[in-house]
């Protein structure tokens, strides 16, 4: 099956710095790619869907200029925690997606934020 | 707006025995899918089971199997001689028109030795 990488899988950073995570597809092109977030024990939130060369579109109640997403290339998407706090301290998964099969995703292993 | 219900936040089975995990969603489209996610320890989002909404089949896919009632708008997923490697969270998730998954709040399956 395709696989979907995301580095680091786990970062620590300092409140007021801003951290930037890497989700990239190995073996396919992925038109889609999508950011979630996970608290402990909870579900997967989405937070933004990418398509590549354009904007992000954000969900709703999500700050676009707290978490940048670009997604510049076919194989690569990042998202970009900026001014991190500690109530930003997560687990990040992304997935990746063809747009015409997009009931295909394939999911990162996850990268855990802790902001001190 | 699309919505999915796991009623069972913890479940426990023996193993080799039997379990089902319910889901039920909530949707006016008539063409989606429907997915069941197992989460392990490691937090590696694994892929289940999927079914196609326009698929009167149930889907199967070796110990694991789903019933799917479209008209009740029931999902469950039905895992046959649990092993211990099946302990993880599970979520159910359904993927409409707006091709955004959308998941259940999870079920947490013990498995018992």
């Amino acid at each position: 099956g395709a696989v979907v990488s995301q580095h680091p899988s786990w970062v620590i950073c300092k409140s007021g710095t801003s951290v930037k995570i890497e989700c990239r597809s190995l073996d396919f092109q992925a038109t889609t790619m999508f950011w979630y977030r996970q608290f402990p024990k909870q579900s997967l939130m989405l937070m933004a869907t990418s398509n590549e060369g354009s904007k992000a579109t954000y969900e709703q109640g999500v700050e676009k200029d707290k978490f940048l997403i670009n997604h510049a290339s076919l194989t690569l998407s990042t998202l970009t925690v900026t001014s991190a706090h500690p109530e930003d301290s997560s687990f990040y998964i992304c997935s990746a997606a063809i747009l015409r099969e997009i009931d295909e995703q394939y999911f990162g292993p996850g990268t855990r934020l802790t902001v001190t | 707006a699309q919505t999915v219900t796991q009623s069972q936040p913890e479940m426990s089975v023996q193993e080799a025995e039997t379990v089902t995990l319910s889901c039920t969603y909530d949707t006016s489209e008539s063409d989606y899918y429907l997915f069941w996610y197992k989460q392990p320890p490691s937090r590696q989002m694994i892929l289940v089971i999927r079914q196609e909404a326009y698929k009167q089949q149930n889907a199967t896919e070796n110990r694991f199997s789903v019933n799917f009632q479209k008209a009740a708008k029931s999902f469950s997923l039905k895992i046959s001689d649990s092993q211990l490697g099946d302990a993880a969270m599970y979520f159910c998730a359904f993927l409409g028109a707006t091709n955004k998954l959308i998941f259940g709040t999870g079920t947490l399956l013990a498995v018992q030795p």
